[in-house]
């Protein structure tokens, strides 16, 4: 069953590079991972998706190992407002193929001055 | 599109009254998602839809808990009789795929707040 494994909690100072890495050992073949932003007093939003190789959009890349067993998130010259929780999120699959997706327990990104 | 749209934002009742939570999903998103959020457990995954019928509703913590979808358009997450471990942030999330997998992108709803006294 895939499950994800993340660190609890990360420090940074504004203007630094920030990489979150997750583990996800038994992703499915055929699955992406796809990662999330969560403020304080909201839901979580999209931020990136990826299969495998490396993947950009204009707030994050996504790196994915040929393997797929982790994947990181890299956010470049974090501000402030980044602080916030971050979630690797991939399908949790059951005996009777019916899969869930399922949040991990998500990074605690800090960003200081 | 107003996105994902849920109410009350926030609700505060006694033990032993009935909540109910109300979601409209984005048009045209075919999986609806109910999950749960508090400090100690994180976000738990409690019931999911797919046009409409429940697939997976192994996450509903106990009988007191029940959640429907009538139409494409509405659902609602039922606590009866509440109690103050339910206290928590529910969060109605949609996604447009017509398939489960991980490239499922969700939208949430800003949630509602319930406090049970």
């Amino acid at each position: 069953l895939a499950k994800t494994t993340q660190p609890i909690s990360m420090d940074s100072y504004e203007g630094q590079e920030v990489n979150i890495t997750c583990s996800h050992n038994n992703i499915a073949t055929n699955d992406y991972i796809t990662w999330y932003q969560q403020f304080p007093s909201q839901g979580p939003r999209f931020i990136i998706q990826g299969y495998k190789t490396k993947v950009t959009n204009e707030v994050a890349s996504l790196f994915i190992p040929a393997d797929r067993k982790s994947s990181t998130l890299s956010l470049p010259r974090v501000s402030l407002s980044d602080t916030a929780v971050y979630y690797c999120l991939v399908v949790l699959w059951g005996s009777s193929n019916t899969g869930k997706l399922i949040f991990g327990q998500g990074t605690t990104l800090q960003v200081k001055p | 599109d107003a996105g994902v749209i849920q109410s009350p934002r926030h609700e505060v009742t006694e033990m032993g009254q009935e909540v109910t939570l109300r979601c409209k999903p984005i048009s045209g998103h075919d999986y609806l998602f109910w999950y749960r959020q508090t400090m100690m457990r994180g976000l738990e995954l409690l019931i999911y839809f797919n046009n409409n019928v429940p697939i997976d509703d192994s996450g509903m913590p106990e009988d007191r808990f029940s959640a429907k979808m009538p139409n494409a358009s509405f659902s609602t997450l039922k606590i009866q009789p509440s109690e103050p471990r339910d206290s928590a942030v529910y969060f109605c999330a949609t996604s447009e795929r017509d398939q489960l997998s991980g490239a499922n992108v969700l939208t949430f709803g800003a949630g509602s707040r319930l406090t049970v006294l």
